[in-house]
């Protein structure tokens, strides 16, 4: 079981440039989200899916799109980076019925200049 | 409110001691209440977690106190070693939905 794995780990762009985040779960869990983490902030929820084709906003969703289109992948488009997008990202995933057991991935770094 | 409130942001121990973080919440919609511990460069990773019809859980060295009544939460690591230190996150899960809710964090330095 490779977990959940998420690419690139660094990455650098210039405010205006657009990109996807990958992620990854070979655990066959339904719930997979995607997280930032700022210093002092904690971990915010960017975006959530309960399953394929099924997505929903979280706490800060806006600047972000998301899709499910198979269990196993949950990608994450920034769709003209902003400095404020400056940050690491998490992706997650968790069987519904444990929700508070989440499996979280390596993370991104994300550099917005 | 869905919010998780932690402190300290940053604690320091000495090898051996007990460290305390603690949270509190307003939201009585929430029904589990996990902590994460997280190493530099890694994601967070699920330590323990307890439900709210439940005062204490221990495991190993770590305990959850609950206090419902008080909406607070605790975590205790006893005989803290170099080895425990990280950044620690309290969360809530929301009754009835996936999603977790974070505290901020505390960053735990156990000194030798």
């Amino acid at each position: 079981n490779a977990g959940v794995t998420q690419t690139p780990k660094f990455q650098v762009l210039k405010t205006g440039q657009s990109m996807t985040l990958q992620c990854a779960q070979d655990m066959n869990h339904e719930y997979m989200s995607w997280y930032r983490q700022d210093p002092g902030m904690g971990l915010r929820l960017i975006h959530y899916s309960v399953g394929a084709g099924i997505t929903d906003q979280g706490e800060v969703p806006n600047g972000y799109n998301v899709s499910r289109s198979t269990t196993e992948d949950f990608p994450l488009r920034l769709l003209s980076a902003a400095p404020s997008q400056t940050s690491v990202y998490f992706c997650a995933s968790s069987y519904r019925i444990r929700p508070y057991e989440q499996y979280f991935g390596p993370g991104t770094r994300l550099t917005v200049t | 409110q869905q919010q998780v409130k932690q402190s300290p942001q940053s604690l320091i121990v000495q090898k051996g001691g007990i460290s305390i973080i603690n949270c509190a919440y307003e939201n009585t919609a929430f029904d589990y209440f996990p902590w994460y511990q997280q190493f530099p460069g890694k994601g967070p990773a699920l330590l323990i977690a307890i439900r709210p019809d439940v005062s204490e859980k221990k495991e190993g060295r770590f305990t959850i106190s609950f206090n419902k009544s008080a909406k607070q939460f605790s975590l205790h690591i006893m005989d803290s070693q170099p080895g425990d230190s990280a950044t620690y996150f309290c969360a809530a899960s929301i009754h009835n939905t996936d999603k977790l809710i974070f505290g901020t964090g505390t960053r735990l330095q156990v000194f030798p």
